[in-house]
Order: C-alpha cells, then sequence, then structure tokens
C-alpha cells in the first residue's frame, strides 16, 4: 500500500512569515510530486510540482524533495492570509495508470 | 478554457435513488479519474481510466460504476445511493504522462438522506 503522510495540522503562522509544510511517503520509485492547494469548498489547485532532488522556486512557494529520505516540503514566503488553505501533497509512483496517492492534506492558517 | 466540468454542482438524493454524475474534459487527456472527499479521509480514488476503452476499480469501487464513454467524457453513477455516499466528488484528468499533474473539475456536493 503506497501512502503519503502530512501532518494535519492546522498549522498556524502569522503574515509574513515562512510556512513550512511537510510530505513524506513510503514508494522508494516515486517519480514525480505535486503541491495542491485547497481553498474551503473549492477544488485542489496545482501550485507546484518537482521531479528531482532539490529546490524548484516559483514566486514565494518553493518545493523541496529529498528522495533518500522519501521527503517532500512547500515553503511559503511572505505568507499571506489568502494562503490560508488546505495543502494536499500527491506522489506518482509511475506505472500506466498515472494515479496519485494523494496525502490527507495540512491545514494552513495565516493570520493577520 | 473550461477545463474540466462536472455536472451538476450540487445534488440531493433519497437513499435507494440512482443517479449520474457527468464529467468532460476538453484538453485532449488520456486518462480520468474520480475521487470521492469526505472530512478527514483526503481524496480518496473510486474509479479510473488510464485510457479510452479501460477502466479500472481504485481504492473504493463499491456502490459505484463508471463509463469512458469517449476521450472526453467519463461518467460516474450511483445506481442504489446510500447515505454512506454523501460526499463531495471530484473529477479530473491528465495526459498519459508521469510528470503531469491532474486536473481537477469544481466538484459535485452530494447529499443523500
Amino acid at each position: 500500500q503506497k501512502e503519503v503522510e502530512q501532518n494535519s495540522g492546522p498549522l498556524s503562522v502569522p503574515e509574513g512569515a515562512i510556512a513550512s509544510l511537510n510530505c513524506t511517503y513510503s514508494d522508494r520509485g516515486s517519480q514525480s510530486f505535486f503541491w495542491y492547494r485547497q481553498y474551503s469548498g473549492k477544488s485542489p489547485e496545482l501550485i507546484m510540482s518537482i521531479y528531482s532532488n532539490g529546490d524548484k522556486e516559483d514566486g514565494r512557494f518553493t518545493a523541496q524533495l529529498n528522495k533518500a529520505s522519501q521527503y517532500v516540503s512547500l515553503l511559503i514566503r511572505d505568507s499571506q492570509p489568502s494562503d490560508s488553505a488546505t495543502y494536499l501533497c500527491a506522489v506518482n509512483s509511475g506505472g500506466s495508470n498515472y494515479k496519485l496517492t494523494f496525502g490527507k492534506g495540512t491545514l494552513l492558517t495565516v493570520n493577520p | 478554457n473550461a477545463g474540466v466540468t462536472q455536472t451538476p454542482k450540487f445534488q440531493v438524493l433519497k437513499t435507494g435513488q440512482s443517479m449520474t454524475l457527468q464529467c468532460a474534459q476538453d484538453m485532449n487527456h488520456n486518462s480520468m479519474y474520480w475521487y470521492r472527499q469526505d472530512p478527514g479521509m483526503g481524496l480518496r480514488l473510486i474509479y479510473y481510466s488510464a485510457s479510452e476503452g479501460t477502466t479500472d476499480k481504485g481504492e473504493v469501487p463499491n456502490g459505484y460504476n463508471v463509463s469512458r464513454l469517449n476521450k472526453r467524457e467519463f461518467s460516474l453513477r450511483l445506481e442504489s445511493a446510500a447515505p454512506s455516499q454523501t460526499s463531495v466528488y471530484f473529477c479530473a484528468s491528465t495526459l498519459q504522462d508521469s510528470n503531469q499533474p491532474q486536473h481537477f473539475g469544481d466538484g459535485t456536493r452530494l447529499s443523500i438522506l
């Protein structure tokens, strides 16, 4: 059973701080990794993807991947109240069905 | 740029009734997926269609059937609805490429009384 684990939170940070969201996965053969943001009552929205070890930056978001430790993280710099949402980590383990395994999500609250 | 379109957005059923949730994508994606999302349970895969003409069970298929009508459309049917099927249902699609993300529809909020 392929598993993706996230701390459910809630994670509370003050406006302007760095929010750090973490994810671990069980399948060592996993190939691609995604972070989705989901506002309450809305559908998941892709915000970052990462495929190789290291950091990938996009604006205020940085995804970090360490395949040896089976660990993915998302950093949000200069957090804004509009970043308050649930963040879902998703992992593609390869294969011909292109399925993603999702974590249960971490609820982030950014306090003004 | 519609992306993934789900209908209806909301539905209330009585126990035992049947209904079909519709999903269509206009991104020329090969693979399509149906998930349900319940509080504290995350997204759980019900059924998927890796390519046109194929369908397979996911994690929680009991009580559901699917039809891949063509490359664009993938429907989910509840034959005899039960209160345990009250949930938010999401359809998603992707290209046949492990490096591609899934794109989600807006969801169907289904209540079964």
